[in-house]
Order: C-alpha cells, then sequence, then structure tokens
C-alpha cells in the first residue's frame, strides 16, 4: 500500500547512457513533482504536473524529460547522462497545485553515473 | 538573493531534552513555512505548516514559530527520543517562485541515550 513508488531504487549507470525513472502515486493526487537532491542534501524542484499537463520547469538540462501518461505515474527519462547528474532523485505528489498542499515524497532513487 | 538558510552543522542533544532547530529566511517574506522530517535513504515527510499570521503551532510533542521580525521560524521538539534523530528541512515559496516549493539545506539531529 506504498503511497508513492519509484523504481528503480539504485541506478549505476556510464556516461553517455539514457535511463529512466518511473514514479507512480496511488492517493489520487493531481499533483506530481520531481526533486533532486544533490550530495550535499540541497533538493531542488526540477519539474511539477497537474493532471498530466507540466506547470514547473525549472532551469533543467533538456536532457531531462518528464513523461506524465497518466495523473498517477511521472516518468522521468535522462539523455547523455553526466557526472553531474549522479544524485538522489525524488518523486512526490500533492492533492492539488498549490504550494500549501502536503507534498508526499517517494523513497527516493540514488543515481550514479561513472 | 532570497534565501532559505538552516544551520548546517549537525545538532546532538540528550535524550528528554528540547531540540531547538533555526529557519531563517532573508531578503523576503515568507507566507507560511513548512517543516520536513528525512531519515537517511528515505524521503522527506511533511510535519508542520505554519502561516505568517501564527505565531506558534503544535502537533505532539512538535512546536513551530514564526517569528516575522527575526525572520525566522525555529521547530522544538520537546521531551527528545533517540527515535527523532532525523535530518530536518523547512521549505518555503519564495517571492515570484509561483507554487514551488524550495527548501533549506537541513539540520541533522542526533538525540543521544
Amino acid at each position: 500500500d506504498t503511497a508513492v513508488s519509484q523504481t528503480p531504487k539504485y541506478l549505476v549507470t556510464q556516461m553517455g547512457n539514457d535511463k529512466s525513472i518511473k514514479c507512480e502515486q496511488n492517493l489520487g493526487h493531481d499533483t506530481m513533482y520531481w526533486y533532486k537532491q544533490d550530495s550535499k542534501k540541497f533538493l531542488k524542484i526540477m519539474f511539477s504536473y497537474n493532471n498530466k499537463e507540466l506547470i514547473i520547469n525549472e532551469t533543467v538540462p533538456n536532457r531531462f524529460s518528464p513523461k506524465s501518461p497518466d495523473k498517477a505515474h511521472l516518468n522521468l527519462h535522462i539523455n547523455s547522462l553526466e557526472l553531474g547528474d549522479s544524485a538522489v532523485y525524488f518523486c512526490a505528489s500533492s492533492q492539488g497545485a498549490e504550494s500549501t498542499d502536503t507534498q508526499y515524497f517517494g523513497p527516493g532513487t540514488r543515481l550514479t553515473v561513472l | 538573493s532570497q534565501k532559505i538558510e538552516q544551520n548546517s552543522e549537525a545538532l546532538n542533544i540528550q535524550e528528554g531534552k528540547t531540540a531547538t532547530l533555526t529557519c531563517n529566511y532573508t531578503n523576503y517574506s515568507p507566507a507560511y513555512l513548512q517543516w520536513y522530517r528525512q531519515d537517511p535513504g528515505r524521503g522527506p515527510v511533511f510535519l508542520l505548516l505554519i502561516r505568517e499570521n501564527e505565531k506558534e503551532k503544535r502537533k505532539e510533542r512538535l512546536k513551530v514559530t514564526f517569528d516575522t521580525t527575526l525572520k525566522q521560524s525555529l521547530f522544538h521538539i520537546t521531551a527528545s527520543q533517540p527515535a527523532d534523530s532525523a535530518t530536518y528541512l523547512c521549505a518555503g515559496i519564495l517571492t515570484g517562485g509561483g507554487n514551488k516549493l524550495t527548501f533549506g539545506t537541513g539540520t541533522q539531529l542526533k538525540v543521544e541515550l
């Protein structure tokens, strides 16, 4: 009965590869997010979707492409991986898109680029 | 520039004492601040939200204050327990930030027996 789940939990890959991280929420929420947490534990938003529409798109390299096939899923595809992409990526969801709506985070995906 | 800052040094306290963590904001006035807890290897978990017109908010052993004069929020855990050991993050919306939550870097709390 996991609320927000991500796969895989760990991802180790070589520079230049393309990889995807999947996220699913079973809370019935309308809004989903991707965050990046770097080695200094700084958590920064990357993208947000509300009802499958992109509503937040931070200054992120266009190698990162989110896709929301439906309200319950938000996947993150990364092309041409670079060393600096190594981080923990968190998916989150909230009932609505208001900033006061509580966000529920997934367990994270630790990406290591070699 | 606008900032949300937390003391990056770890806080070690003895079990049973009150832990106090600080979140300072500069160059803007948030309408509210949120506090989250993050355990190693896990995602943040929402704890409390306090609005600028609320001086204090409580939830069980947790208490959050918001001081617009000092431009800070304090997060207190009373009767702390080793299970309270975690990193605590504060977050807010910067002016012009739309609905994007900006997080502080978090303060690691360790409660010792």
